[in-house]
């Protein structure tokens, strides 16, 4: 079965204190990845969709990259209001079935300090 | 635009009720996905409804059930509810043909005692 990792399970930094959060995945034809910020108590709020090795996508601070095995999550210069949970998924295949099962890992709990 | 919305926001049950919670999907969407979150993970896959009709189905037992209606809004049926159903239920649109994008709502929090 597709899994997904993540890493640090946690993160503190400091206010501009660049850093990166790491998704491993193991999957069988991947068909996308995907990474969400989630706020204590809120539904996961989408930030971007990576389909292809070497695919970059980038949204004020963050930078989403894509290999063949991982996926990194870039934060320059954090602020504390970028403190939040990541979380990384990917479609689970399922012998050809096209449907929405997406495979969560565990995410990142990021606090930036001011 | 209007986004995924979610009713109740908060519901406290007790051991062996039954449950019901609801999700509008988001203006043009068609397809709605059913999460469960626990504390400090991330969300599980429970099922899939699109055109309403049940299109997929994670590793949850069949007390957990659903419905989709022609407007394409969704409910989520927990039977016999057991301490380990407490948790965050997320509910997610998206249009059919690009199942994967998935939008998610602000959740109901079940805490059941």
């Amino acid at each position: 079965e597709d899994q997904v990792t993540q890493s640090p399970e946690a993160l503190r930094l400091q206010e501009g204190e660049s850093s990166s959060l790491n998704c491993s995945y193991t999957v069988s034809g991947l068909r996308g990845l995907f990474w969400y910020r989630q706020d204590p108590g809120k539904g996961p709020e989408f930030l971007f969709t990576l389909y292809s090795a070497g695919e970059e996508k980038e949204k004020e601070r963050l930078k989403a990259t894509l290999t063949k095995k991982e996926s990194f999550l870039h934060i320059t210069a954090p602020k504390p209001e970028d403190s939040a949970t990541y979380l990384c998924a990917v479609p689970q295949n399922a012998g050809g079935t096209s449907y929405g099962k997406l495979t969560f890992g565990q995410g990142t709990i990021l606090t930036v300090h001011p | 635009e209007t986004g995924v919305t979610q009713s109740p926001t908060h519901l406290i049950k007790t051991r062996g009720q039954q449950v019901t919670l609801r999700c509008s999907s988001q203006s043009g969407h068609n397809t709605v996905s059913w999460y469960q979150q626990a504390l400090g993970q991330g969300p599980q896959f429970i099922f899939q409804y699109y055109r309403e009709e049940e299109n997929g189905r994670g590793n949850f037992p069949p007390r957990f059930s659903g419905l989709q209606f022609p407007n394409y809004s969704s409910e989520l049926n927990v039977n016999a509810l057991e301490l380990d159903d407490s948790a965050l239920y997320l509910c997610a649109s998206s249009l059919g043909g690009r199942f994967y994008e998935q939008y998610f709502g602000p959740g109901t929090r079940l805490t059941v005692t």
